[in-house]
């Protein structure tokens, strides 16, 4: 399974726009990246999902370049609410691997301030 | 409201105790999982059900028992457990094995073994 890399850490203003990235070096020709959000105390929630280029959906855009070893997670005009863990997963949809089988990591913790 | 409901939220067992978690899901789903969160760790998975056969078992000691008498329900009987087994177990579930289908998590229930 293709592990993931990402910043321990982020600190963000509430209004700026917040970019993480995720670093997977080994990623496969078949796997997929998607990331999810959680809050204390809840389960991860999904946010996006991406093969290549870019996607956008009404609560971020996710950006992978050519070689697709690294994604970033863009979250335009962050809130406070928006404080929580971000979570990137990559893994394989041809050999029939679920998703609940992949590698969570410790993920980003972000914080917004006001 | 997430689709996927787990009870009781809060728990506090003796080593000595027995007792179930249960999870449902009102999305039609075909894939179900149990998860370990513990402190300052990464998520675990526990235990994969796909159309109510077990596919996973990820080297989960027996005193953790799970049960899926259909593709709403996932229970987790535990008995005999240790304090290092306090944590948030979540459970999640997909429309069935392959990464197009994410998964959607329940908010756990918070474990607390004495």
């Amino acid at each position: 399974l293709a592990k993931t890399t990402q910043p321990i850490s982020m600190d963000s203003y509430e209004g700026q726009e917040v970019n993480i990235t995720c670093s997977h070096n080994n990623i496969a020709t078949n796997d997929y990246i998607t990331w999810y959000q959680q809050f204390p105390s809840q389960g991860p929630r999904f946010i996006i999902q991406g093969y290549k280029t870019k996607v956008t959906n009404e609560v971020a855009s996710l950006f992978i370049p050519a070689d697709r070893k690294s994604s970033t997670l863009s979250l335009p005009r962050v809130s406070l609410s928006d404080t929580a863990v971000y979570y990137c997963l990559v893994g394989d949809i041809i050999r029939g691997s679920t998703l609940g089988r992949l590698y969570f990591g410790r993920g980003t913790q972000l914080t917004v301030w006001p | 409201e997430t689709g996927v409901t787990q009870t009781p939220r809060h728990l506090v067992m003796g080593m000595t105790n027995k007792k179930s978690l249960k999870c449902e899901q009102h999305l039609g789903h075909n894939a179900m999982y149990w998860y370990k969160q513990s402190a300052k760790k990464p998520l675990e998975l526990m235990f994969v059900y796909n159309f109510k056969e077990q596919t996973e078992n990820n080297s989960v000691p027996s005193r953790f028992s799970p049960e899926c008498p259909n593709s709403s329900h996932l229970f987790l009987h535990l008995h005999t457990l240790q304090p290092e087994d306090s944590a948030l177990y979540l459970c999640a579930s997909s429309q069935a094995e392959g990464q197009s289908s994410p998964l959607h998590f329940g908010n756990g229930t918070r474990l607390t073994v004495t």
